[in-house]
């Protein structure tokens, strides 16, 4: 969607090392900001999701940062492994809709 | 269960060629979606339900019909097909108190020549 983005479009990370995926919006109305994992050839999965008036959450090995001020949003995975190679895609809704960033591709190295 | 099925995986048609995009879901959920994404960007909403009965327009509508008789189906149709609807088409569908949590099919991969 127009007004979600993501930072960079790809990120190499070591195996066992954080990584953290940036995107910015332009939505201030949105309720929520959610991501999303997308591995090869299927259908995006659920991540995690935060609410407008929150600033963090976290949940399995992830934590999302929002920060309203600069309408920047974040995902940290800890202890990155291979199987978290994968297209990540930040989104927001608003109503029902959903309106997706571009994705930034994680690689993962041994 | 099976989750949310799309049909076909993979579909070639000629330029003003119709079809019906298959989608079903076993989970009982209120909410589906159509998405289509292409290459290097992230999924644009075409059309919505929150309920058998009931669609609406999402970001992208023209072009296609969906229509919601039963909870379980969403079909999504293209009426004359073009070369600009090749793309990879997704549905999703998700519980009405967990909206953010949708579960998505495997998708269809469309190329119109």
């Amino acid at each position: 969607g127009e007004n979600v983005g993501l930072h960079l479009p790809t990120l190499s990370v070591q195996e066992g090392d954080n990584s953290i995926i940036n995107c910015a919006y332009s939505n201030s109305a949105s309720d929520y900001f959610i991501w999303y994992k997308q591995e090869s050839g299927k259908g995006p999965q659920f991540i995690i999701d935060i609410r407008s008036n929150m600033d963090k959450r976290q949940g399995q090995r992830v934590t999302v940062l929002l920060n309203k001020t600069v309408k920047h949003l974040s995902l940290q995975i800890a202890a990155t492994q291979p199987g978290d190679s994968a297209v990540y895609f930040c989104a927001e809704k608003r109503d029902y809709k959903l309106s997706f960033g571009a994705g930034t591709t994680v690689t993962v190295r041994a | 269960n099976a989750g949310v099925t799309q049909t076909p995986k993979f579909q070639v048609l000629k330029t003003g060629q119709s079809m019906t995009l298959q989608c079903a879901q076993d989970m009982n959920h209120e909410y589906m979606s159509w998405y289509r994404q292409d290459p290097g960007m992230g999924l644009r909403l075409i059309h919505y339900s929150v309920g058998a009965g009931i669609t609406d327009q999402g970001e992208v509508p023209n072009g296609y019909n969906v229509s919601r008789s039963t909870t379980e189906d969403f079909p999504l149709r293209l009426l004359s097909a073009a070369p600009s609807q090749t793309s990879v088409y997704f549905c999703a569908s998700t519980h009405r108190d967990r909206e953010n949590e949708q579960y998505f099919g495997p998708g269809t991969r469309l190329t119109v020549t």
